[in-house]
């Protein structure tokens, strides 16, 4: 089965650039995560979604930040305008609702460097 | 708010060591606890999780976690470490009803041969 799906893998991009995050979650899921991972600040939930409606974005640094559910099998994280600060690795994750201790599975990371 | 502490943040072992990695919480109601395991380069991957049950869970790779509810703690233990351990290792909870998962800063772990 394929897992959760991230693209790009990895993007350098230059500061005031937008940028764009793209995932697919496991087909089913009806939660779908965006986390981001620096060294500063480790593992970080920026937005979740359920049944693509988002449910807490208080994770989200600024109004730089913005993410997309249209569908139940794809979102997006948008960071326009991009700075330096924003290079981490941001990672998707997604789950289904069911019996307590479901598990988040992730995705393999995009890998975002601001220059 | 809910947090979530991991005491090491670098170990460094032998082969063959014991492991053990500290993992603290900060909710005092229902929880599920997690552990992943993240290698270079890779995403993170679920080692095992406590949801219900024996407090004793063990996971894959021969980890096992003991989740202490008195003391707030979900400590992971291998018996005998391997080079290919060598990872970076999350603690998470999610509580409350919600499913997002908080993390742990991470323990670094480097196994040398």
């Amino acid at each position: 089965d394929a897992g959760v799906i991230q693209s790009p893998r990895h993007e350098v991009t230059e500061m005031g650039q937008e940028v764009t995050l793209r995932c697919k979650p496991i087909s089913g899921h009806d939660y779908l995560f965006w986390y981001r991972q620096t060294m500063m600040r480790g593992l970080e939930l920026l937005i979740y979604f359920n049944n693509n409606v988002p449910i807490d974005d208080s994770g989200m640094p600024e109004d730089r930040f913005s993410a997309k559910m249209p569908n139940a099998s794809f979102s997006t994280l948008k960071i326009q305008p991009s700075e330096p600060r924003d290079s981490a690795v941001y990672f998707c994750a997604s789950t289904l609702q069911g019996a307590a201790g479901n598990t988040i599975y992730f995705g393999e990371g995009s890998w975002l460097t601001v220059v | 708010a809910q947090s979530v502490s991991q005491h090491n943040h670098h170990v460094i072992l032998s082969e063959a060591a014991s492991l053990e990695l500290g993992c603290n919480y900060s909710y005092g109601g229902t929880v599920n606890l997690f552990w992943y395991v993240q290698y270079p380069g890779q995403h993170l991957q679920l080692l095992l999780k406590y949801f219900s049950g024996d407090p004793l869970v063990k996971g894959i790779k021969g980890f096992e976690a003991e989740f202490i509810k008195s003391k707030f703690s979900f400590n992971l233990r291998k018996p005998s470490v391997q080079w290919s351990d060598t990872a970076e290792y999350f603690c998470a909870v999610r509580s409350g009803g919600y499913n997002k998962l908080i993390f742990g800063a991470g323990t670094r772990l480097a196994v040398h041969p």
